[in-house]
């Protein structure tokens, strides 16, 4: 039961455009979520976060936004830089383990010059 | 600050060995967790230790996996004996115990069973 979905595999995008990654979630009792960025080799790194009674959140070139509604959030970076090219995880939890992340399949992002 | 240490990077073992991971997260962080990430997927947490106590090992498969922090700081997972299946990254990651702080990762350690 995949409880943290990212429905897009890849994901390629010009330099100076914007790139949006999706993430779709099941489980209405999350109230916290991240995003981490994954580099070939390399353990993946925090990015950004939202809690649950926020809508978004903007850090630099990179905003997140959440819709509990459609139990949906995505990542706005905003212009991307071909440095942005790694694997995006979209992660989740909830106020019964506020530690404990369940992670979604990845995306693929490559922006090309 | 000194980030998650691990090792071996690389391990390449026969179906039916054992292998240990080892991993020393950032000074000063209760919490450490141990990740599988198969290749295309996510990573799934095997095992959640705040100090030395296991807060969740609900999907760590405990006949073969077995994971330890003895003194709350330096934590060894073991498999054994290993299967094909279990051919993975194996991540830890370690945090502090406020509420919704991320989690710092290591650069993890790349299993190959053959």
């Amino acid at each position: 039961d995949q409880q943290v979905k990212q429905n897009s595999p890849s994901l390629s995008v010009q330099e100076g455009r914007i790139s949006i990654l999706n993430c779709d979630y099941t489980n209405s009792m999350f109230d916290y979520f991240l995003w981490y960025k994954k580099y070939p080799a390399e353990g993946p790194t925090f990015l950004i976060s939202i809690s649950s009674i926020k809508d978004k959140n903007e850090d630099g070139r990179f905003t997140v936004f959440l819709n509990k509604s459609a139990k949906h959030l995505s990542l706005h970076i905003v212009p991307s830089q071909p440095g942005d090219s790694a694997v995006y995880f979209c992660a989740a939890s909830s106020p019964y383990n506020t530690d404990k992340l369940i992670f979604g399949t990845g995306t693929r992002l490559q922006v090309f010059p | 600050e000194a980030g998650v240490a691990q090792s071996p990077r690389y391990k390449i073992i026969e179906k039916r060995q054992s292998v240990a991971f080892w991993c020393n997260p950032i000074s000063g962080h209760a919490t450490l967790y141990w990740y599988q990430q198969i290749l295309g997927q996510g990573p799934k947490l095997l095992i959640q230790f705040q100090n030395n106590g296991v807060v969740d090992d609900s999907q760590l498969p405990k006949d073969r996996f077995s994971a330890e922090r003895l003194k709350g700081v330096d934590s060894t997972l073991k498999i054994q004996p290993a299967k094909l299946e279990d051919s993975a990254v194996y991540l830890c990651a370690s945090s502090l115990t406020t509420m919704n702080t991320e989690a710092f990762f290591g650069q993890g350690t790349r299993l190959t069973v053959v």
